[in-house]
């Protein structure tokens, strides 16, 4: 059984560009989450996702950012306009849904680099 | 509501030291604790876990037991080696909402 699978691992693009984050979830896994990291920091809540729901985006910037999990394909985090702040390991992790003592199974994350 | 707290780091260790690292949480239901790891330049790895009161998680050697009446989830390790440096994270499972709560991260050195 694959685990998560984030990509791509590393991504650069130059400000102003649009950079997607693709996360496919573990096989049976319903639940979608989505953190920040910045470099030496904890990871920062971003959203979390059902398919084709968003459950809780209160970790989401107000602009710029947005995020998917559709009923078919990948999770997709969206950051239109990269600003160099927007540099940062961006981690997906899922959980399946009605088991209520399973941990989030975590991706290797996307480095995003903003030059 | 849920919030988790972690003792800052980052703490530096001998090879074969006694690690702790304290974790309290503060929750409105009744959720699961974990401990997850991060080495450099990976994701996040469960450690261990713990799912009710007085429950003990353990693995690798590492242990940590659930305490209710004092919030708690501390890590330890009775002896640390080189490899475990990394940084680890304490989490809760908001069990209503499905939802998870992560601490700031403690980074260990463990010096040979």
């Amino acid at each position: 059984n694959a685990g998560v699978m984030q990509n791509p691992r590393h991504l650069v693009r130059r400000r102003g560009q649009e950079a997607r984050l693709r996360c496919s979830p573990m096989k049976g896994h319903s639940h979608v989450y989505w953190y920040r990291q910045l470099p030496e920091e904890g990871l920062k809540f971003m959203v979390y996702l059902q398919k084709e729901n968003i459950i809780d985006e209160s970790g989401m910037p107000k602009e710029r950012f947005s995020a998917e999990f559709p009923k078919e394909g990948p999770s997709i985090l969206r950051i239109q306009q990269v600003v160099r702040g927007d540099s940062a390991a961006y981690f997906c992790a899922s959980s399946p849904q009605g088991v209520q003592d399973t941990e989030a199974f975590f991706g290797q994350g996307t480095r995003l680099t903003v030059v | 509501g849920n919030s988790v707290t972690q003792m800052e780091g980052p703490v530096t260790l001998s090879e074969e030291a006694f690690l702790t690292i304290n974790c309290t949480y503060t929750a409105t239901g009744y959720p699961s604790l974990f401990w997850y790891v991060q080495y450099p330049g990976e994701g996040l790895q469960l450690l261990l876990k713990a799912t009710k009161a007085d429950d003990k998680g353990s693995n690798k050697g590492f242990e940590a037991t659930y305490r209710k009446e004092t919030t708690s989830f501390h890590l330890e390790k009775g002896s640390v080696q080189v490899s475990d440096s990394a940084v680890y994270f304490c989490a809760l499972k908001d069990g209503n909402f499905n939802k998870f709560y992560f601490g700031s991260g403690t980074k260990l050195n463990v010096k040979p």
